[in-house]
């Protein structure tokens, strides 16, 4: 299996809903991320877990809740979003120091309303 | 810090020709790896080649090449006998030494290829 997978893979949610976007990996990679993407612009970095701790947060506003259970999943609980954290959401995993590449899921598109 | 730079937006080409895009890096480190994926309208972002800092030589995998220079800081990618489906954002990136297993993206170039 050489694939992340991400569900859902759209998402419609209002203000003051909570929801969560899950990743999923069975490559045996010790590095999950978050990426968000706006229209037009490149992936930007929210979080890095490196063996199932959080190693790197990117100044994320506490409506984004990261969380990695095991080392084959990793969810982002969200909470009172805002219209403009409307974007597509990637996940990626690696080996522990990414060297070797990155591998990227389908993404969540995100609507908040 | 690292920082990756792909000057052009977008690109439009007709069927079969070549096209070539441009990738400038900044980093201070001696050890940093780079890479270009391929973001087709879907989104997933499609990995195509990764390079570290020790190996300059060029690689050509089908109608797809890439020249990297440590001397100008650049990892061009050129395709060949361009075709509809290369339609697509590249984006060139950027990883390693102190910025450990963080991945900086260019601002990625549109191609968008014309039948």
């Amino acid at each position: 299996d050489t694939e992340v997978t991400q569900t859902p893979k759209h998402l419609v949610m209002g203000m003051t809903n909570k929801k969560s976007l899950k990743c999923e990996q069975h490559m045996g990679h010790r590095a999950m991320y978050w990426y968000k993407q706006k229209a037009k612009k490149p992936p930007e970095l929210m979080f890095v877990y490196s063996y199932e701790k959080l190693s790197i947060n990117e100044s994320v506003p506490s409506r984004f809740s990261p969380e990695c259970p095991n080392s084959s999943l990793l969810n982002l609980h969200l909470h009172a979003l805002q219209p403009e954290d409307s974007a597509l959401y990637l996940c990626a995993s690696s080996r522990s120091q990414g060297a070797d590449g990155y591998t990227f899921g389908s993404g969540t598109r995100l609507t908040v309303v | 810090a690292q920082k990756v730079t792909q000057a052009q937006t977008e690109i439009s080409v007709v069927e079969k020709e070549d096209v070539t895009l441009d990738c400038v890096y900044e980093t201070r480190d001696t050890t940093y790896y780079l890479f270009w994926y391929k973001q087709p309208p879907s989104g997933e972002l499609v990995f195509l080649i990764r390079r570290n800092s020790f190996d300059e030589q060029n690689e050509i995998s089908g109608r797809y090449s890439w020249n990297f220079q440590k001397s100008t800081s650049s990892f061009n990618f050129t395709i060949t006998a361009s075709q509809v489906v290369d339609s697509a954002v590249y984006f060139c990136a950027l990883s390693g030494g102190a910025a450990g297993n963080k991945l900086t993206f260019g601002g990625g170039t549109r191609v968008l290829v014309k039948p």
